[in-house]
């Protein structure tokens, strides 16, 4: 499968908890960018990275919330100490080239539940 | 600051009539516009774009859209509707040259519902 992997598809955590998702990129692609999905409603942008770097996290909470794209491996959002507020569907997308005209493509998500 | 709106929550429509999904953007500059379709317990999948070009742009799936410059719309269109074309359809913006920022602006979505 070619397409981006996200894993695991479905996860619950209690309130305090860590949550990590984790997203492997189209293969030939290097950035990658993090929305999230609430109940009823549109994805909102949460953060672009490019391997190694994180160019725009203007749509990450300033807490708990971080992200990463090392070099080696799949990009990973972290969240700590998650509340009931946190609970969404989180999807990645992965582009060719940071100044492209390509579409993003999708992964079909995680959805994490918060008890 | 761009943005999408999607002006109905649901759209109905019978099986083999057209079919019209709207939406209006704001953004500074020439946009880049998406059309999405998001299946239940999916991720979006890509139907069309416009970046530059004719205004009429044909996707996957016998989709259409139209992007209006002076109406700064973009709504998608299918001639003839099929039942499997039910799902929610999300429209989405990016500037065409925005400095650091690449992300896109979503619409809130519209649920397509083709009735047999």
């Amino acid at each position: 499968n070619a397409g981006v992997m996200q894993n695991p598809r479905h996860l619950v955590r209690r309130r305090g908890q860590e949550a990590r998702l984790r997203c492997s990129p189209m293969k030939g692609h290097s950035h990658v960018y993090w929305y999230r999905q609430l109940p009823e409603e549109g994805l909102k942008f949460m953060v672009y990275l490019q391997k190694e770097n994180i160019i725009d996290e203007s749509g990450m909470p300033k807490e708990r919330f971080s992200a990463e794209f090392p070099k080696e491996g799949p990009s990973i959002l972290r969240i700590q100490q998650v509340v009931r507020g946190d609970s969404a569907a989180y999807f990645c997308a992965s582009s060719p080239q940071r100044d492209s005209n390509q579409p993003q493509h999708f992964g079909d998500g995680t959805r994490l539940s918060i008890l | 600051a761009q943005s999408v709106a999607q002006p109905e929550d649901q759209v109905n429509v019978a099986e083999g009539n057209p079919l019209t999904v709207k939406c209006t953007y704001s953004v500074s500059g020439n946009p880049y516009l998406f059309w999405y379709v998001q299946y239940p317990n999916r991720g979006l999948q890509f139907l069309l774009k416009y970046i530059t070009g004719d205004n009429l742009v044909k996707g996957s799936y016998g989709f259409e859209a139209e992007f209006n410059k002076s109406q700064t719309s973009f709504h998608l269109k299918k001639p003839s509707a099929l039942v499997s074309d039910s799902a929610l359809y999300f429209c989405a913006v990016r500037a065409f040259s925005s400095g650091s920022a690449r992300q896109l602006t979503f619409g809130s979505g519209t649920q397509l519902t083709v009735l047999p």
